[in-house]
Formats: C-alpha cells, sequence, structure tokens
C-alpha cells in the first residue's frame, strides 16, 4: 500500500511569508505528527494530531500551526517565515496506539531566503 | 525544542563486518523504541523497534539490543553492505501518542 505522501518536496519562501505542507498517511492510519529536521537541532517534534485533534504539542512558537481533516490528511502551516525556519518537515503517521510505529514520509524541503 | 546533541558521530566499516550503533536515552520512563535508517535526501526509514518489556529483538540482519539499567539502546547489523550506508536514528517514546525523542544519529560508512 502506498506510504506516506508529502507535498511539496521542495520549496522556497521569502522572510515574512507563510507556508502551507500538506500530508498524506498511510491507508487506514489515523494519527499524523511533524517533525522539524535541522543540522544543528536534529529531528524535533513539532505536533500530533489524532481523530482531527490535536494530541501532543512540541516547544515551537504559534507561528507553527496545524490541522488535520476528517480523512486523516494534514497540513501544517508556518506563518512569518523567519531564516532559522529552514529545514527538512517531515509527516510520519501511525495507526496511533500507545506503541505504534510512526512511519515517514520523504520530507518537505522548505528554504527562507 | 528538545535537542538529545549537535554532534553527529562516524562509524566506518568495512563491508562484510558486523556493525555496532549505540544511543543512549535519557528517560526511564521510556517504554518503546525505535530505530531508523535515513539516506541523503530521503525519510527515515524503519528498522527495527523494542519495547521496554524486552532486552532483544532480531529482524533480517539486524539486532536490537536494550539495557534498561543504563539507558542504552544498540543496533547491530550482521555483514553490512554498501547499501547499509546511512545516517541510523534511535527514537524513545516518553509519552502518550506518538511524541518521539530523537537522537542526534550516527552516520555509518561502509568501506569497500
Amino acid at each position: 500500500k502506498a506510504g506516506v505522501t508529502q507535498t511539496p518536496r521542495y520549496l522556497i519562501k521569502t522572510r515574512g511569508q507563510q507556508v502551507t505542507l500538506s500530508c498524506s498517511p498511510i491507508s487506514g492510519h489515523r494519527s499524523v505528527s511533524w517533525y522539524q529536521q535541522t543540522p544543528g537541532q536534529g529531528l524535533q517534534f513539532l505536533f500530533e494530531y489524532f481523530s482531527e485533534t490535536q494530541r501532543n504539542k512540541g516547544n515551537f512558537p504559534g507561528r507553527f500551526s496545524g490541522r488535520q481533516f476528517s480523512n486523516s490528511r494534514s497540513e501544517m502551516n508556518v506563518s512569518t517565515l523567519e531564516l532559522g525556519d529552514s529545514a527538512l518537515y517531515l509527516c510520519a503517521s501511525s495507526l496511533g496506539g500507545p506503541s505504534s510505529t510512526i512511519y515517514f514520509g520523504e520530507g518537505s524541503w522548505l528554504t527562507v531566503v | 525544542g528538545e535537542s538529545v546533541g549537535l554532534h553527529l558521530p562516524t562509524l566506518s566499516v568495512q563491508e562484510g563486518d558486523n556493525s555496532i550503533i549505540n544511543c543512549a536515552y535519557s528517560n526511564s520512563a521510556s517504554d518503546y523504541f525505535i530505530w531508523y535508517k535515513q539516506e541523503s535526501g530521503k525519510g527515515p526509514q524503519f528498522i527495527i523497534d523494542i519495547r521496554s518489556n524486552m532486552d532483544k529483538r532480531q529482524g533480517q540482519r539486524v539486532t536490537v539490543l536494550l539495557n534498561k539499567t543504563v539507558k542504552h539502546l544498540s543496533l547491530q547489523i550482521a555483514a553490512t553492505q554498501p547499501g547499509d550506508s546511512a545516517v541510523y536514528f534511535c527514537a524513545e517514546k516518553r509519552n502518550y501518542g506518538q511524541n518521539f525523542v530523537f537522537g542526534p544519529g550516527t552516520r555509518l560508512s561502509v568501506l569497500p
């Protein structure tokens, strides 16, 4: 079956703009989580959605937000982009249970100039 | 955000040798652990997982060992191949839901 799909794969934005990234989870998965990956900070948890509700949130400013739709697809939005937001944004999906494995997509590469 | 560290250790092994990648985790309450492999330009790929009620789990050419006493996790790769070259991450699950905390990663280079 199809894996986690993220769009767009690559994008370039200007400081101050906003961006929306999209994620389609594996069929049947109800949990979607988002991570930011940078060379300096590694992989850091942004937030997790389960059945359209945010269930967990990492330590990121309010400029980072997300949502999940009834078909489990998810979007994340970053407003007022800063240079430091340049990163690989990874989406992961799972069944959502306490010890469910999370499976990653290929990520969206965001460059802020 | 949380960060286990900034330094990315590198392990170089000869093709055909066994590789051992280590990871120290910080939370004794963590109950689920996963190893991921990330190749350049790709997302992390699931390799193997282990729950805290186990000490060892084997997969195809890979074995994960968990030592809860010293909060240490290791990934053993048998007969390392060039296709194993990648960055390997351990991840620990701390809270309810899907909040995994990732280690800094280890770069594995397989020498011909």
